[in-house]
């Protein structure tokens, strides 16, 4: 079975722009989540869709911003880049329901705003 | 945002030793895992723990979920040098699909 591919792997971007990034899930699982990764901050929850529908969102501004397709696959775009989004972008995939939840990752996407 | 205890946050050891790291909430988990990550890459599921007091072992690993829910523990046996990186620990809410995560530990393995 395939794992979580992400796509871009790497992207360089400059303040003001915006970005959207893909993320396929293992087949079969129905939950996304994305995460944003930075050396001060660790790993912070940015949202998980299931369904189409986003189930849980962290704290992020309305900047970012996702979506998910009827096949799972997941968008995530930010836009007005600010340097501080500069960070590996990961996504992860789990089957979303209330038992074996364990969750997979893809291989990130590394996003450098200029 | 929302990050579980982890410690030690980092630690050198020497190939072969045993290395035990724990995570800590005072919130009441119902699934934990625990993840390794190496530079540049995205976090690899090492092991799921589903019930309180659940010890589950994977080759040199083993990782328990407390008793109490809040917390869960990670050992390494005989320590190798491919053990280097970063370990996380992710603790789900009961009803709820939103992982927290520990803020790591940074292991390297002396030759």
């Amino acid at each position: 079975k395939a794992g979580v591919t992400q796509t871009p792997r790497y992207l360089i971007k400059t303040r003001g722009q915006q970005v959207t990034l893909s993320c396929s899930p293992i087949s079969g699982h129905r939950s996304v989540s994305w995460y944003q990764q930075t050396p001060g901050q660790g790993l912070q929850f940015l949202f998980e869709y299931f369904s189409e529908t986003q189930r849980n969102k962290g704290n992020f501004p309305g900047r970012f911003s996702g979506r998910q397709f009827s096949n799972s696959r997941s968008e995530m775009n930010v836009s007005t880049l600010e340097l501080g989004d500069s960070a590996l972008y990961l996504c992860a995939s789990s089957q979303g329901l209330s038992t074996y939840n364990e969750q997979f990752f893809g291989p990130g996407t590394r996003l450098t705003v200029l | 945002g929302q990050q579980l205890n982890q410690s030690p946050q980092s630690m050198f050891i020497q190939e072969g030793e045993d290395v035990s790291m724990n995570c800590t909430s005072s919130s009441i988990f119902n699934t934990w895992l625990w993840y390794k990550q190496d530079p540049g890459e995205g976090p690899v599921l090492l092991i799921a723990l589903y019930k309180a007091g659940e010890l589950t072992s994977n080759g040199r690993l083993t990782a328990q979920f407390g008793i109490t829910r809040k917390d869960s523990f990670l050992n390494i046996s005989a320590s190798i040098p491919s053990d280097v990186g970063i370990y996380f620990c992710a603790g789900l809410f009961k009803g709820t699909y939103k992982y927290i995560f520990g803020t790591g530990t940074r292991l390297k393995v002396l030759a």
